[in-house]
C-alpha cells in the first residue's frame, strides 16, 4: 500500500523568506502523480502544484516549486518570497496512475510571520 | 470559489442516526469524489463516481454509501452514525478521471453527539 509521510507537523517562516516542506512516499508503482494541496483556515482545499512521475523536470507555479527525487521517493515543496496568505496546512498527496485512490500525508502547518 | 457546492455546511446529529450530504460538481465535470477529514485519520479518499457509475472505492465503511444522479450531483449517505464519524466531509469534482485537477467544495462539518 502506498503511504505518504510529512515529517514536519509545524513550520514557520518570516514573510519574504523561503521555506521548504518535506514529503516522502512509499510505493512500488512506477507511474504516478504527486500533488501539494493547501488548506487555509477557511478549510477549502486548493491545489498548489502537481508533478507527473515520468517527468524529470521539476514542476513550478510562480513562487511554488518542487524538488522531485524519484529514486529517493521524495517530493518537497519550496515556497519563495513567502506571503502572509501562504499561512495554511499543506498536504502532500500521491495518486497511482491506474487508481483513483489518492493518499494524503498528515499535513504540515505553515505559519508565515510578518 | 471552486464552483463545487456542498450542503449543508454544518450538521449536528446523534449516534445511530442517518444523514445525507449533498454535492453539486462544477459545471461540465463528470467525476465526483468524496473525502473524509478527521483528526485521527487525516484526509482519506472514500469513493469516486464518474457519470453516474461508481469508479473507485477507498476507505469507505459499509455504513456509508453514495450515488451520483443523472444531473451529476452526488449524495453521500451515512447511517448508524458513531461518535468517530464526526469529521469534515469534502466533495471534489474533476472533468474526467483523477488525473484531471480536482476542485474541492467547502466541505460539510458533521458532528455526532
Amino acid at each position: 500500500a502506498q503511504t505518504v509521510t510529512q515529517s514536519q507537523p509545524e513550520m514557520s517562516v518570516q514573510e519574504a523568506e523561503t521555506v521548504t516542506l518535506s514529503c516522502t512516499y512509499d510505493t512500488s508503482e512506477n507511474n504516478y502523480y504527486l500533488f501539494w494541496y493547501k488548506q487555509p483556515p477557511s478549510r477549502q482545499m486548493i491545489l498548489v502544484i502537481r508533478q507527473e512521475a515520468y517527468k524529470q523536470q521539476n514542476a513550478t507555479e510562480n513562487r511554488f516549486s518542487v524538488n522531485f527525487q524519484k529514486a529517493a521517493k521524495s517530493f518537497s515543496l519550496k515556497i519563495s518570497d513567502s506571503q502572509l496568505g501562504d499561512t495554511a496546512m499543506y498536504f502532500c498527496a500521491f495518486l497511482p496512475y491506474n487508481n483513483n485512490d489518492m493518499r494524503f500525508g498528515a499535513g504540515t502547518r505553515l505559519t508565515v510571520k510578518p | 470559489d471552486s464552483g463545487v457546492t456542498q450542503t449543508p455546511k454544518h450538521l449536528i446529529t446523534a449516534t445511530g442516526q442517518r444523514v445525507t450530504l449533498r454535492c453539486s460538481p462544477r459545471s461540465g465535470d463528470l467525476s465526483v469524489y468524496w473525502y473524509q477529514q478527521s483528526l485521527d485519520q487525516g484526509l482519506q479518499f472514500l469513493i469516486q463516481y464518474y457519470n453516474g457509475e461508481e469508479r473507485a472505492k477507498g476507505n469507505i465503511l459499509e455504513r456509508f454509501s453514495a450515488q451520483q444522479f443523472p444531473d451529476l450531483h452526488s449524495e453521500l449517505n451515512l447511517s448508524s452514525l458513531e461518535l468517530g464519524d464526526s469529521a469534515l466531509y469534502f466533495c471534489a469534482s474533476s472533468l474526467a478521471g483523477a488525473l484531471n485537477e480536482q476542485f474541492f467544495g467547502p466541505g460539510t462539518r458533521l458532528t455526532v453527539l
